[in-house]
């Protein structure tokens, strides 16, 4: 497709539940980042592919938070025994690799999956 | 305290205003800065990179002052598209890649 795109779009969980929100990153794009955004907060780095490989995942809050990519492209955010903490919108974001700087940070954003823990 | 900090509003302007929003950064070896803007309860779209020695598109202008650590966004003759959440971006200074982003300024352009 022309854009990112994430599903679902909404997401209600009870306490405990786990959840898996899928991304389907702009063809061709190597990078792609996972971000969390709270109410009325920016959003907050979670984590970073670059092709299939997990480069960073300094910004997972904890080790219920896990994320794949394996051949690249979809990738899926999961979490596990989520809490009521957890209740924010998941931002896949992509892009191209870029040169010298040049385009390396220019963020291509999907709609987001928005979670609600009850 | 946040890498990047950013007064959150909201500004109320009437149509026609010129209104400009600053945003500071507290890491010196940040490379890249971005204004990106966010409809409600939409995604966040880059607006506009920053350029050292500043950079225009149409109505909007961007400043980047490095020794004082600051960015800002001035918008002329405001229009009430314009309204909307601008957010303050400047690359993560350790790894180069991830964004830190700021709260966001509140924009409420009023006819």
């Amino acid at each position: 497709g022309a854009g990112v795109s994430q599903s679902p779009r909404y997401k209600v969980a009870k306490r405990g539940q786990d959840v898996a929100l899928r991304c389907d990153p702009i063809s061709g794009h190597v990078s792609l980042f996972w971000y969390q955004q709270a109410l009325g907060q920016g959003p907050e780095f979670l984590t970073y592919f670059q092709n299939e490989a997990q480069l960073d995942k300094s910004g997972l809050p904890s080790d219920r938070f896990f994320a794949e990519r394996p051949e690249g492209s979809v990738s899926t955010l999961k979490i596990q025994r989520t809490q009521q903490e957890d209740s924010a919108v998941y931002l896949c974001a992509s892009s191209l690799p870029g040169q010298g700087g040049t385009g390396a940070n220019v963020l291509t954003f999907g709609a987001g999956s928005r979670l609600t823990v009850l | 305290r946040k890498e990047v900090e950013q007064d959150p509003g909201p500004f109320n302007v009437p149509e026609g205003a010129t209104v400009a929003f600053n945003c500071t950064y507290s890491n010196s070896a940040s490379q890249s800065f971005f204004w990106y803007r966010q409809d409600c309860r939409k995604e966040p779209k880059l607006l506009m990179s920053v350029y050292s020695s500043g950079n225009e598109d149409g109505r909007f202008t961007a400043q980047l002052n490095r020794a004082s650590q600051y960015i800002s966004l001035l918008i002329r003759d405001s229009k009430l598209s314009d309204s909307a959440t601008y957010l303050c971006v400047v690359t993560n200074s350790n790894s180069g890649y991830a964004l830190n982003f700021g709260k966001g300024t509140s924009l409420l352009v009023t006819p």
